[in-house]
């Protein structure tokens, strides 16, 4: 599994953008880069997953760079219930393990 | 709401007993994966069943055991508890198949305390 590194925590203000960045340098061709989140006391929930395009959903925005070695979430305006543990995590997209790393701890403020 | 259930929420257990965690996956999921998360640390793998058969296994001891059934939901059972053992238990089912891109939904967990 590719090895990730993210910041320990982060802070933004309500209605501002989050971006959270993940370096995944060793990623193979075939990992995708998925990112997850989790909520206090909650199992963790996906949020939106890319191979080497940008993409979007209605959550977040997902920016890979083009050598795929690191990738960026943002969400476009953070609320108070977007504070949770954000984890990048490169995978193969076959229903395999996922390997979380300890995350970014992301804490939106009024 | 991902629709899967784990059951009990919290359990509280003595060292040296045996413990069964239950897990309802998806409606149209056929892979269960079930992971330890103890406090402050991200989830660890344990295993993951696909059709009744286990299909991959993280660094757990045989204490660490599991079963799924034809509706698709599992259990994990845990003997010989051991303090350590202590943690957020979790269940995960996805859908196995050409195309689709292992998205995984969780369920709430189970909170284990061994004392």
């Amino acid at each position: 599994d590719a090895k990730t590194t993210q910041p320990t925590s982060m802070d933004c203000a309500e209605g501002r953008a989050a971006n959270l960045p993940c370096n995944h340098s060793t990623i193979s061709g075939n990992e995708y880069v998925y990112w997850y989140r989790q909520i206090h006391s909650q199992g963790p929930q996906y949020i939106i997953h890319g191979l080497k395009n940008n993409e979007t959903n209605e959550m977040a925005s997902l920016i890979i760079t083009e050598d795929r070695k690191s990738s960026t979430l943002i969400l476009p305006h953070a609320t108070l219930r977007d504070t949770a543990v954000y984890y990048c995590i490169p995978n193969t997209g076959t229903a395999s393990k996922l390997t979380f790393g300890t995350g970014t701890r992301l804490q939106v403020t009024l | 709401e991902t629709g899967v259930t784990q059951s009990p929420t919290h359990l509280i257990k003595t060292r040296g007993q045996q413990v069964t965690l239950r897990c309802s996956s998806q409606s149209g999921h056929n892979t269960v994966s079930w992971y330890q998360q103890a406090l402050g640390q991200g989830p660890q793998f344990i295993f993951q069943y696909y059709r009744e058969e286990e299909n991959g296994r993280g660094n757990f001891p045989p204490r660490f055991s599991g079963l799924q059934f034809p509706n698709y939901s599992s259990e994990l059972n845990v003997n010989a508890l051991e303090l350590d053992d202590s943690a957020l238990y979790l269940c995960a089912s996805s859908s196995s198949g050409t195309g689709v891109k292992n998205i995984q939904y969780f369920g709430a967990g189970t909170r284990l305390s061994v004392l």
